[in-house]
């Protein structure tokens, strides 16, 4: 089975662009989930989704951060304008939800802002 | 206070050596309990769950002290492909789908 895909890996940008970062989850899963990680703040939970609706998006640090799920196969993660402060690894998971359910990453998308 | 707390280390240990971490937790209403294997700019994966009467795979022992709010990964005989760094996930209940993840300790094991 195909696990979560993410893409892309690497993506270097310039600040003020706009960059979108996209997400497959694993197929019959649920619930998808958008982290951040840094040195500083490890691993943040910015939004999840549980079919295709948005349930919790208080980690998403401000207006300039979105999140869309149009179906059930693929998210986004969009950064407009995007600052050097937003450089990370960005990292989408999915679940089928519950409370012992894990937690399935992608490879992730490393992210620089210049 | 954090959800979830860990030792950064780095534990630096000799091949073959054994090696314990602990991981606290705040809220005493948490759940579920795992313990999750990052490499250097890797995806974090699942290395076990924790259950309440503890539990084994192979090398690796994790245990849950429920009273003290703390959990436990114990190593035996580790092997350089053990390096990587280890994160503590706590599932705290009020949502089942929010898992909080502490920084996570880096392991160095050497020849």
């Amino acid at each position: 089975d195909a696990g979560v895909i993410q893409s892309p890996r690497h993506e270097v940008t310039e600040m003020g662009q706009e960059v979108t970062l996209r997400c497959k989850p694993i197929s019959g899963h649920d619930y998808l989930f958008w982290y951040r990680q840094t040195m500083m703040r490890g691993l943040e939970l910015l939004i999840y989704f549980n079919n295709n609706v948005p349930i919790d998006d208080s980690g998403m640090p401000e207006d300039r951060f979105s999140a869309k799920m149009p179906n059930a196969s693929f998210s986004t993660l969009k950064i407009q304008p995007s600052e050097p402060r937003d450089s990370a690894g960005y990292f989408c998971a999915s679940s089928t939800g519950g409370r012992r359910e894990k937690l399935f990453f992608g490879s992730g998308t490393q992210l620089s802002v210049l | 206070r954090k959800e979830v707390e860990q030792d950064p280390g780095p534990f630096n240990v000799p091949e073959g050596a054994t090696v314990a971490f602990n991981c606290t937790y705040s809220n005493s209403a948490s759940q579920s309990f795992f313990w999750y294997r990052q490499d250097c700019r890797k995806e974090p994966k699942l290395l076990m769950s924790v259950y309440s009467s503890g539990n084994e795979d192979g090398r690796f022992t994790a245990q849950l002290n429920r009273a003290s709010q703390y959990i436990s990964l114990l190593i035996r005989d580790s092997k350089l492909s053990d390096s990587a760094t280890y994160l503590c996930v706590v599932n705290p209940g009020r949502d089942f789908n929010k898992f909080y993840f502490g920084s996570g300790t880096k392991l160095n094991v050497k020849p």
